[in-house]
């Protein structure tokens, strides 16, 4: 069965510090897909990044950049210089391309709290 | 720019009343979700369709809640009768047909959520 942990629940960082949020994941599918999406105050999930099993590239998008290490089933995310509007909940999520690739199963999520 | 309509946004009702929510997908996304998110929790999915038809229902609790998507596009979510564990945020989400993969088909665009509270 498909599970991912989000062992931080909460992190609370000054403006411009970099944080890091950490996400483990569990599958036993070899083709998956991992996503990031971040839930401000308002509560509405919206999608950052999603990453296939077979594409285990970094990317980075201004100060967003993602981690996907295969090795240790994890798909880092880290903000650089964060900003108070980086406020959010922020949730790791995986599907299985061979059993439902449209269901996705979320962590719990890292509530970040970024003070100025 | 496109999104997901739900409503309502609110709902307060009592124990053993009968409660409905209902969701507008994004203009030609086949695939619609509906998942609930207890505080605290990330969310988790009730049922899945495809068009029409019902692809994942392995968590819908089926004694109390029914979902349809009748015509394959806008869907119902009833809950009945509710009960206080079911106060929670219901998030109704669209995307691509399923197998359209490459294109982002399991990229979920959300709504902005439902959000029950039974007394």
């Amino acid at each position: 069965a498909q599970k991912v942990t989000q062992a931080q629940t909460e992190i609370s960082v000054v403006e411009k510090e970099d944080v890091t949020l950490d996400c483990v994941y569990e599958t036993r599918d070899t083709t998956y897909y991992l996503f990031w999406y971040k839930q401000p105050p308002s509560g509405e999930l919206v999608f950052l990044i999603r990453r296939n099993s077979f594409d285990e590239q970094n990317e980075i998008s201004g100060r967003y950049s993602w981690n996907f290490q295969k090795s240790t089933s994890s798909f880092n995310f880290t903000i650089t210089a964060s900003q108070v509007v980086d406020s959010a909940v922020y949730f790791c999520a995986l599907s299985e391309a061979q059993t439902n690739a449209g269901k996705s199963t979320f962590g719990d999520g890292t509530t970040l709290t970024v003070k100025p | 720019e496109a999104e997901v309509a739900q409503s309502p946004r609110y709902k307060i009702t009592e124990k053993s009343q009968a409660v409905a929510f209902w969701c507008d997908p994004i203009s030609g996304h086949a695939t619609l979700y509906w998942y609930r998110q207890i505080l605290g929790q990330g969310p988790e999915l009730l049922v899945q369709f495809q068009d029409e038809s019902v692809v994942d229902d392995s968590q819908l609790p089926k004694d109390r809640f029914s979902a349809e998507r009748l015509k394959g596009v806008d869907s119902t979510l009833k809950i009945q009768p509710a009960e206080l564990g079911d106060s929670a945020m219901y998030l109704c989400a669209s995307s691509l047909r399923g197998g359209q993969l490459a294109t982002g088909a399991n990229v979920l665009t959300f709504g902005a959520g439902s959000r029950l509270t039974v007394l």
